[in-house]
């Protein structure tokens, strides 16, 4: 158990819905990253949240939204969903911004569209 | 555009040889760079960093070299083992945010 927790495991929707993917980091970590996993794709930024405050975007849909909630939980948003949004979606928390050691990832989110 | 690239999608080793995990990149603002390992149905965890300033960082069994010049950088695992069957990502970060750009990983199987 690395500490971070992500809900849900894997998550079955149809194209259009709606669906919300929730992280808790590691107790301590102010720092919430997420990032998206397509098939056979390298982990691709999507968001960065330092204690409550959106740090940095990446390559993020306008269809797509986060947040960090004051107990430093985060929650990420995926609208009108299209098949290609299927992929995994990782969490991960760093106590600061620019800690050496990388990381902690939570085990994801499988998000299947069909 | 691929600012991180690791070129080889799978490498198959012997147990106890070497084995070499390489990655390329193309941004010279670069300063940090990591190396993660995932299993299946688990997040990426962890395993080895180094940062611009040196050209080598040894833990145990595994040693990343950079190659500034060339924009390189390798994992080496030594004596390699059945366990470390997985798939290895390298990332570098750079700036204030230090979000990682991750390569698209490299499966290491190792054969008893």
């Amino acid at each position: 158990d690395s500490g971070v927790t992500q809900t849900p495991k894997h998550l079955i929707t149809a194209t259009g819905q709606r669906v919300t993917l929730r992280c808790s980091p590691r107790s301590g970590d102010l720092s919430v990253y997420w990032y998206q996993q397509s098939l056979d794709q390298g982990l691709q930024f999507l968001i960065h949240y330092y204690n409550g405050e959106e740090r940095a975007k990446g390559n993020i849909l306008e269809r797509f939204s986060a947040q960090q909630f004051p107990d430093l939980h985060s929650e990420l948003n995926l609208s009108s969903l299209e098949l290609g949004d299927s992929a995994l979606y990782f969490c991960a928390s760093s106590a600061f911004i620019g800690q050496g050691s990388g990381y902690t990832f939570g085990s994801g989110t499988r998000l299947t569209v069909v | 555009d691929q600012q991180v690239k690791q070129n080889s999608p799978s490498l198959s080793v012997q147990e106890g040889r070497i084995s070499i995990l390489n990655c390329d990149y193309t941004n010279s603002m670069f300063d940090y760079f990591l190396w993660y390992k995932k299993y299946p149905a688990e997040g990426p965890t962890f395993l080895i960093s180094i940062s611009s300033i040196k050209d080598k960082n040894e833990d145990g069994r595994f040693t990343v070299f950079l190659n500034k010049s060339a924009k390189h950088l390798s994992l080496h695992i030594v004596p390699s083992q059945p366990g470390d069957s997985a798939v290895y990502f390298c990332a570098a970060s750079s700036g204030s945010a230090r979000q990682l750009t991750f390569g698209s990983g490299t499966q290491l199987t190792v054969l008893p």
